[in-house]
């Protein structure tokens, strides 16, 4: 049973405007949450993370936002690229618990 | 370069046949563990080691197995591989348990092994 789930599969979006990937969790325990970025034949690699304590959490063109009473997050890209074109993993971590817990992924493709 | 590093990055093997994909770190990390990617699945636990000598099943251990006798290397051993274990494996490492506040935790994981079993 999947605690953690990205309902889209995929996204597409033009270049220049703003991709929206969103995410669900399921367990009530999860505290802390982190985005990751995948590129064909390579490994996961971080891209942005929040804490429960906070509700939103920036970094230059990426933004994270948290619903907790929601169990819901999502991740902004703003402007899109074609270097951001990847596949995005949500997952989710509880305190004191080195397990992470991911999501199916969404595949985004930013288009020129 | 701090870096997890997995091989083989391909392996074609047939049912039954033993094999080992090797996992190894360099950042004196003590927590490992190795991941499936599958579609429509995401990445699913299979093993986790807390330390030496410390494993643990994940979410889908079946057919299986880990040691973990040095803290740099967590090796993936299928006994009798089948079809369904036909994946895309990654092994990660990370170096602390997340607590409220921390900004830096997060797994650093290996570039993959596909895995076809005929």
């Amino acid at each position: 049973d999947q605690q953690v789930k990205q309902n889209s599969p995929s996204l597409s979006v033009q270049e220049g405007r703003i991709s929206i990937l969103n995410c669900d969790y399921t367990n009530s325990m999860f505290d802390y949450f982190l985005w990751y970025k995948k590129y064909p034949a390579e490994g996961p690699t971080f891209l942005i993370s929040i804490s429960s304590i906070k509700d939103k959490n920036e970094d230059g063109r990426f933004t994270v936002f948290l619903n907790k009473s929601a169990k819901h997050l999502s991740l902004h890209i703003v402007p899109s690229q074609p270097g951001d074109s990847a596949v995005y993993f949500c997952a989710a971590s509880a305190s004191n618990d080195y397990k992470l817990s991911f999501g199916a992924g969404t595949t985004v493709t930013v288009r020129a | 370069e701090a870096q997890v590093t997995q091989n083989p990055r391909y392996l074609i093997t047939v049912t039954g046949k033993k094999l080992t994909v090797t996992c190894s770190q360099n950042m004196n990390h003590e927590y490992m563990s190795w991941y499936r990617q599958d579609p429509g699945l995401g990445l699913r636990q299979i093993y986790y080691s807390m330390n030496v000598e410390v494993t643990d099943k994940g979410d889908v251990p079946e057919g299986y197995k880990v040691s973990r006798k040095e803290k740099r290397n967590f090796p993936l051993i299928l006994e009798s591989p089948s079809p369904n274990q036909t994946s895309l494996y990654f092994c990660a490492s990370s170096s602390s348990l997340y607590s409220a506040g921390a900004t830096n935790y997060g797994y650093t994981f290996g570039s993959g092994t596909r895995l076809t079993v005929v």
